[in-house]
């Protein structure tokens, strides 16, 4: 198993410019999120899925994008960047079951630079 | 809304031990903890149900008190791969998002 893949691992874009940060996992996991991560500010949610064709937001949504269309895939798309969304990406994958509650396995991390 | 860690950093001296405190001001279902080390991914420790049970992972056992809505990580007779960002995540309630702390950045020193 590969885990939870992530690419690209390091990017600079201009402010402005659009893209996406790609996310895979092949456990089979129905929950998949994505954080942001800011010194001193620890890892903030981004957007959260329960299964293909659910997402929803987390903390810290404004200016980002995402559709889970798979269960293994689970891309991030930046609509037009700025220099304020500048940090270290994780996407992180769970099991989901009503009444239980799972580790998160997390993504080696894509570092964004936005100029 | 995220939980509150502390303290914020420790330094350490091998061998010696150290308590790392969550708190939240809403009602908990679960606590995790994870640790990250420095350029790396968090990395899972163990997970916590309300209900005051405690747990261990080698030297590194946690306790989670639901009245208090407080979990706290114990670090014992600490070792220097001990060392990075000690992370928080609670869920109010079974399958629920995640929420993180800004995390207690632990240093053992030979």
């Amino acid at each position: 198993n590969a885990g939870v893949t992530q690419t690209p691992k390091f990017q600079v874009l201009k402010t402005g410019q659009s893209m996406t940060l790609q996310c895979a996992q092949d456990m089979n996991h129905e929950y998949m999120s994505w954080y942001r991560q800011d010194p001193g500010m620890g890892l903030r949610l981004i957007h959260y899925s329960v299964g293909a064709g659910i997402t929803d937001q987390g903390e810290v949504p404004n200016g980002y994008n995402v559709s889970r269309s798979t269960t293994e895939d689970f891309p991030l798309r930046l609509l037009s960047a700025a220099p304020s969304q500048t940090s270290v990406y994780f996407c992180a994958s769970s099991y989901s079951s009503p009444g239980l509650t799972y580790e998160q396995y997390f993504g080696p991390g894509t570092r964004l630079t936005v100029t | 809304q995220q939980p509150v860690q502390s303290p914020q950093a420790v330094i350490l001296r091998e061998g010696e031990d150290a308590v790392i405190n969550c708190s939240s001001s809403k009602a908990l279902y679960s606590v995790h903890w994870y640790r990250q080390k420095h350029g790396e991914a968090p990395v899972f420790l163990m997970i916590l149900l309300k209900g005051g049970e405690q747990k261990g992972h080698e030297k590194i056992s946690a306790s989670f008190n639901e009245k208090k809505q407080q979990s706290s990580l114990y670090l014992t007779a600490s070792q220097l791969s001990y060392s990075g960002t000690y992370f928080c995540g609670t869920e109010k309630s079974s399958g629920d998002k995640l929420t993180f702390g800004t995390g207690t950045r632990l240093a053992v020193r030979p």
